[in-house]
């Protein structure tokens, strides 16, 4: 069974500066997508950022990069120049690609901006 | 641009009461999946279908049960309610047509807030 893990339950950042989210999975397949969704307090569920595991190429969106390393099975995100609107609980998650299966979502990490 | 849609938004029931959850997908979208969040927790799946047959299931309860419909909405019927199913109630779906914005990936929706009381 597929399992996400994100070691860091919080974490705080100035405004303005950058701050790396650290998420690791296990999987036997091959062939997966990662993802990370915003959980802003109106509690919808954002997709932020998603990257296919057969794509060497870090996805990136604006501000917010990945760091996907497939060996090591890291999926890390980068968020540049921290704004007061990026405050949220982030999810990790996979979905395998073989199936429309569904997404498995790691416990949370809670990002405070600091003004 | 067309997106799930849930209702109701908020619900308040008693214990042992019951209570549907609806959940309308974006046009065109086959694919319905159901999530619980927990106060504090991940989503977690509960189930899924595709073209009105359920295609996975989760940890979900005996005491609800789910459908898809002709149109592709789906319902989440929960009975003997529990003070434990109080939850965020997510709907996601997903379209597998090649030329289907987004295909192959998830939406969700805003999410059912049930309180159990």
């Amino acid at each position: 069974a597929q399992t996400v893990t994100q070691s860091q339950p919080e974490m705080s950042v100035q405004e303005a500066e950058t701050v790396t989210l650290s998420c690791t999975y296990d999987t036997s397949e091959s062939d997966y997508y990662l993802f990370w969704y915003k959980q802003p307090p109106s509690r919808q569920m954002i997709l932020v950022i998603r990257q296919e595991a057969y794509k060497q190429q870090n996805a990136t969106e604006n501000r917010f990069s990945v760091n996907f390393q497939k060996a090591a099975k890291s999926f890390s995100l980068k968020i540049s120049d921290s704004q007061l609107g990026d405050a949220a609980m982030y999810f990790c998650a996979y979905r395998s690609a073989y199936r429309d299966d569904k997404i498995i979502f790691g416990k949370g990490t809670r990002l405070h901006i600091l003004p | 641009a067309a997106g799930v849609i849930q209702s109701p938004r908020h619900l308040i029931k008693e214990k042992r009461e019951t209570a549907t959850l609806k959940c309308y997908p974006i046009p065109r979208h086959d694919t319905v999946y159901w999530y619980q969040q927990g106060p504090g927790q991940d989503p977690q799946f509960l189930i899924s279908f595709y073209e009105k047959m359920q295609s996975d299931k989760g940890s979900i309860p005996d005491r609800f049960s789910a459908q898809q419909f002709s149109d592709y909405h789906s319902e989440l019927n929960m009975s003997s309610l529990e003070l434990g199913d109080s939850a965020l109630y997510f709907c996601a779906s997903l379209g597998r047509g090649e030329k289907l914005p987004g295909h192959n990936e998830q939406f969700f929706g805003p999410g059912t807030r049930l309180t159990v009381l």
